[in-house]
């Protein structure tokens, strides 16, 4: 069975500092991993995806995310934080057949002044 | 940008009373979803919806729940019986087909309490 598991339920960064999500996938076939970003009273918005196809991603607003097979991980980075990326962020993988999107426990990003 | 919205933003019930909580998707998508996000825990999948049909649902979709496409635009999940544990964050997402290239849509959520 597929999952992720979000290593940090909170990080705190300055602005203009970099920022590093970390993710941990696991799963029996090649997965799909995204990022979803969601900010207060939105919804779930994508940042980026990995479908098999170049294992460093690059989403909107600055993000990337590197796929490491080896590591099992998917971290997401940004070089430099914005007030703006004050969010709640998901790591999410997806079942084989393409449909049900599966969470991690998502982690909260506070970006200081 | 077209969004996926929903209606009410938040919801009070009694136990044991019927709720149903509305999405309205993005109007040339035809795959819809609900899931859940339980305070403190993990978004879960609730169940997905094709051509007027449950295509996968959850342990947790159990007989008290149902999805229904009324009208051709909206769509909705209802709760039969509410528990306290039915409490939580319902998200709808829409997708114009199935698979990883098709990105889900997410609406902003119904925040349901269950007094």
């Amino acid at each position: 069975a597929q999952s992720v598991t979000q290593l940090d339920s909170h990080v705190s960064v300055s602005e203009g500092t970099p920022v590093l999500l970390r993710c941990n996938y696991s799963s029996s076939y090649s997965p799909s991993l995204f990022w979803y970003v969601q900010h207060p009273n939105k919804g779930l918005q994508l940042l980026l995806k990995y479908t098999s196809a170049a294992t460093l991603v690059k989403g909107i607003n600055g993000f990337e995310a590197e796929f490491k097979k080896s590591e099992t991980s998917f971290h997401l980075t940004k070089p430099s934080a914005h007030m703006s990326d004050a969010a709640e962020y998901f790591c999410v993988v997806s079942s084989r057949q393409g449909g049900k999107l599966i969470f991690g426990q998502g982690t909260e990003l506070s970006v200081k002044p | 940008e077209p969004e996926v919205t929903q209606t009410p933003s938040h919801q009070v019930t009694q136990m044991g009373q019927e709720v149903i909580l509305r999405c309205v998707p993005i109007s040339n998508h035809l795959y819809f979803y609900w899931y859940r996000q339980i305070l403190g825990q993990k978004v879960e999948f609730l169940v997905s919806f094709y051509n007027n049909e449950i295509s996968e649902k959850s342990e947790i979709f159990d007989d008290q729940f149902s999805v229904e496409r009324p009208d051709g635009s909206n769509f909705t999940l209802k709760i039969r019986s509410t528990k306290l544990e039915d409490s939580a964050m319902y998200f709808c997402a829409s997708s114009y087909r199935q698979g990883d290239e098709y990105e889900q849509y997410f609406g902003p959520g119904t925040r349901l309490t269950v007094t």
